[in-house]
């Protein structure tokens, strides 16, 4: 079935990158996202990349996918205490009519 | 343009009373999905709605119903609440569903006591 694993801490110091893990076990996966969540809040998209690209880069973000391994990642360059928050993977099929949900990883980023 | 938005955003019910959750979705977005957020389980799907149609369905029981309405906006609804059924519930809509990105409202908190 469907499945989106991920690593449910991690802790960075202000300053430093941030490196998000995630794994799918969909292979018919065709958009991957990441979300983030603030506390009280619903969720943000961060940015998305289809199947058939490797990496995408927008602005502090990388975005790195291995389709061959199931493997996402999510870097986050000069992590700032703002960027403390819940990020969740996420995966879509196409023709799929429903997006499954990794538990989430809480980043926690000391000053 | 205006967000998703979720109303009510917070809600106290007794057990055993019966709950409708409403989200309106981003104008034009015709899909919208529903997800029931708590701390032991993440994020679970609960149904899916396109064009007044329900697409599909995640794993709950039937007393989790939802339906969708010809300007788009949907509601869900549970009925004979459990303690259990306390939870964030999410909605999400997107133009057109499987090719679009997924845009979130903040979100319904349903404190069952």
């Amino acid at each position: 079935g469907e499945d989106v694993e991920q690593s449910l801490f991690l802790s960075v110091r202000e300053g430093d990158s941030s490196v998000i893990n995630c794994t799918y076990t969909d292979s018919s996966s065709t958009y991957l996202y990441w979300y983030k969540q603030e506390p009280g809040a619903g969720l943000q998209l961060l940015t998305y990349i289809f199947s058939n690209m490797d990496m995408k880069q927008d602005q502090r973000l990388t975005v790195l996918l291995n389709k061959k391994d199931k493997h996402l990642s999510l870097r986050i360059a000069d992590t700032q205490t703002g960027d403390s928050a819940i990020y969740f993977c996420a995966e879509r099929s196409t023709g799929g009519f429903k997006t499954i949900f990794g538990a989430g990883t809480r980043l926690f980023v000391k000053a | 343009k205006a967000g998703v938005t979720q109303t009510p955003r917070y809600l106290i019910k007794t057990r055993g009373q019966q709950v409708t959750l409403s989200c309106s979705p981003i104008s034009g977005h015709r899909s919208v999905s529903w997800y029931q957020q708590t701390p032991g389980q993440g994020l679970q799907f609960l149904f899916e709605y396109f064009s007044e149609t329900q697409r599909n369905k995640g794993n709950f029981p039937g007393r989790f119903s939802g339906r969708q309405f010809s300007n788009s906006r949907s509601e869900m609804n549970v009925s004979t609440l459990e303690l259990g059924d306390s939870a964030l519930y999410l909605c999400a809509s997107s133009l057109a569903g499987s090719r679009t990105e997924a845009f979130f409202g903040q979100g319904t908190r349903l404190t069952v006591v």
